[in-house]
């Protein structure tokens, strides 16, 4: 299985409500990033969590980091039908060299 | 903004043909990589490229192979293509070397191989 993966694999709500996506690993990480992917597009960058930290935000997102769980959550607040989007976990980590090891991402669906 | 263009939104191939999958990023990024994205399965690393010329296998070169003759192209080629290479294509570049630098995706190709 992957470095990452995400929990729930998808996810449905209504506009306004508030989004929980989590993401578990296997190893040791640097940092931590979550990117969302619009359906059928690239994907784009949300935020970089680094190993030493606990807590970021940006905006109406909040990403939490818990290294002794090897977790991390990412939550969106009041969320728009905008944010409709699979959201992925992607880990850096020594073992696995200059790479990102992406997870298989959660799909959130945001009813309006 | 950084922008990543691939050639193609979506291919068509006939199993054994040889296929071309252009990437070009417009802002002198060194470091530029090779995704598949499969239902399931996330997005797993084909190739990946530190510099011009240079080229390092990911975790599923199997099939595949690349060129990087200029810094800002990244060409993936399927030498005989087949069915079990229909999937999402993504590329993707990030300014220096390390995995904390964050990547810039482009659109993507959805190849299907007949």
């Amino acid at each position: 299985s992957q470095q990452g993966e995400e929990d729930p694999q998808a996810l449905s709500i209504q506009e306004g409500e508030n989004a929980t996506m989590n993401c578990s690993y296997k190893t040791s990480i640097n940092n931590l990033q979550w990117y969302r992917q619009n359906s059928g597009r690239g994907l784009v960058h949300l935020i970089l969590i680094r190993s030493n930290e606990r807590e970021k935000h940006s905006g109406r997102l909040r990403v939490t980091l818990d290294t002794s769980k090897k977790s991390s959550s990412l939550l969106i607040t009041a969320s728009r039908a905008a944010d409709t989007a699979s959201y992925f976990c992607a880990t850096d980590a020594w073992e696995y060299g200059n790479k990102l090891v992406f997870g298989a991402g959660t799909i959130l669906r945001v009813k309006s | 903004d950084v922008k990543v263009t691939q050639s193609s939104r979506y291919l068509v191939k006939r199993t054994g043909e040889k296929v071309f999958l252009e990437c070009v990023q417009d802002m002198d990024h060194e470091n530029m990589f090779w995704y598949r994205q499969d239902p399931g399965l996330g997005l797993r690393l084909i190739y990946f490229s530190y510099d011009v010329k240079m080229k390092e296998k990911g975790d599923i070169p199997e099939g595949y192979s690349v060129s990087r003759e200029k810094k800002e192209r990244f060409s993936l080629i399927l030498e005989s293509a087949s069915t079990n290479q229909t999937s999402m294509y993504l590329c993707a570049s990030s300014l220096l070397q390390g995995a904390a630098e964050t990547q810039y995706f482009g659109p993507g190709t959805r190849l299907l191989v007949l």
